[in-house]
C-alpha cells in the first residue's frame, strides 16, 4: 500500500454507462494528478488539482469530469466512454512542489466494451 | 520540463549491475533528476532523486556528472524481482507542479 488508495481496482463498462473513479490519500499533500497509461504508451497527464483547485486540463475530452471535493480525495468520473479509453488510470499526489514525494496509486485497469 | 532520452531496453541477469544512462541535454540549472520504477498493473514509484555528483540510497545509486547533460541509474546485484519499467524525469516544482513521462526503460532480469 502506498498511502495512494483507488477504488476500484477493475472495472468494466458499457459505452453507455456512467460510473467513477475514486482516489484517496492521507499523507497530508496538496496536489493530486489523473494519469492515464494505454498500452505500450507513455503515461499520459490529464489533470491536475493543486489545494482542491484544478490548475491542469491536458486537453482531455469532456467525458471525463474530474472531482476533487477536498486535498484528500479525487474522482474521475466518467460517462459515454470508448472502446479506445480502457487503459489504466492512475491517481498520484504531491506536496506540491518539486518532482519528488510522487505518490501513485496501483490504479484501476478499465475495460470499455 | 526537459526532454530525456533513455533506452527502450536492457536484458541481465540475477546478481548482475544494470546501469541506465538518461540523456537530458537541456536541463536547467533548477532541474532536479528524478527516477521511477514501474512494475506492471502497477503505478510508478519513486526510487532516487539527485541533483550532481553521486547519491546512494537502500535501492539504487544516481550518478551525475558535472556538465548534468546525462545521468546514470545504477541498479546493484539485481534480482528477478527488479525487471520493471525504469523512467527518467527532469524537472523541478513550479506552478503546475506537473510529471511528464517518457517511455522509460524495460529492464528484463533473467534468472
Amino acid at each position: 500500500e502506498t498511502g495512494v488508495t483507488q477504488t476500484p481496482r477493475h472495472l468494466v463498462m458499457g459505452m453507455t454507462n456512467k460510473k467513477s473513479l475514486k482516489c484517496e490519500q492521507h499523507l497530508g499533500h496538496n496536489a493530486m494528478y489523473w494519469y492515464k497509461q494505454s498500452a505500450k504508451k507513455p503515461l499520459e497527464l490529464m489533470f491536475v488539482y493543486n489545494f482542491k483547485e484544478q490548475t491542469e486540463n491536458n486537453s482531455v475530452p469532456s467525458r471525463f469530469s474530474p472531482e476533487c471535493p477536498n486535498s484528500s480525495h479525487l474522482f474521475l468520473h466518467l460517462h459515454t466512454l470508448q472502446p479506445e479509453d480502457s487503459a489504466l488510470y492512475l491517481c498520484a499526489s504531491s506536496e506540491g512542489t518539486g518532482i519528488y514525494g510522487y505518490t501513485f496509486g496501483s490504479g484501476t485497469r478499465l475495460t470499455v466494451v | 520540463l526537459a526532454k530525456t532520452t533513455q533506452p527502450i531496453s536492457m536484458d541481465s541477469y540475477e546478481g548482475q549491475e544494470v546501469n541506465i544512462t538518461c540523456s537530458h541535454n537541456n536541463i536547467a540549472t533548477n532541474d532536479y533528476i528524478t527516477w521511477y520504477q514501474q512494475f506492471p498493473s502497477q503505478g510508478p514509484r519513486f526510487i532516487i532523486q539527485g541533483y550532481k555528483t553521486k547519491v546512494t540510497n537502500e535501492v539504487a545509486s544516481l550518478f551525475i556528472p558535472a556538465d548534468r547533460k546525462s545521468s546514470t541509474l545504477s541498479l546493484p546485484r539485481v534480482s528477478l524481482s527488479d525487471t520493471a519499467v525504469y523512467y527518467c524525469l527532469v524537472g523541478v516544482g513550479a506552478a503546475g507542479n506537473k510529471l511528464t513521462f517518457g517511455g522509460g526503460t524495460r529492464v528484463l532480469v533473467k534468472p
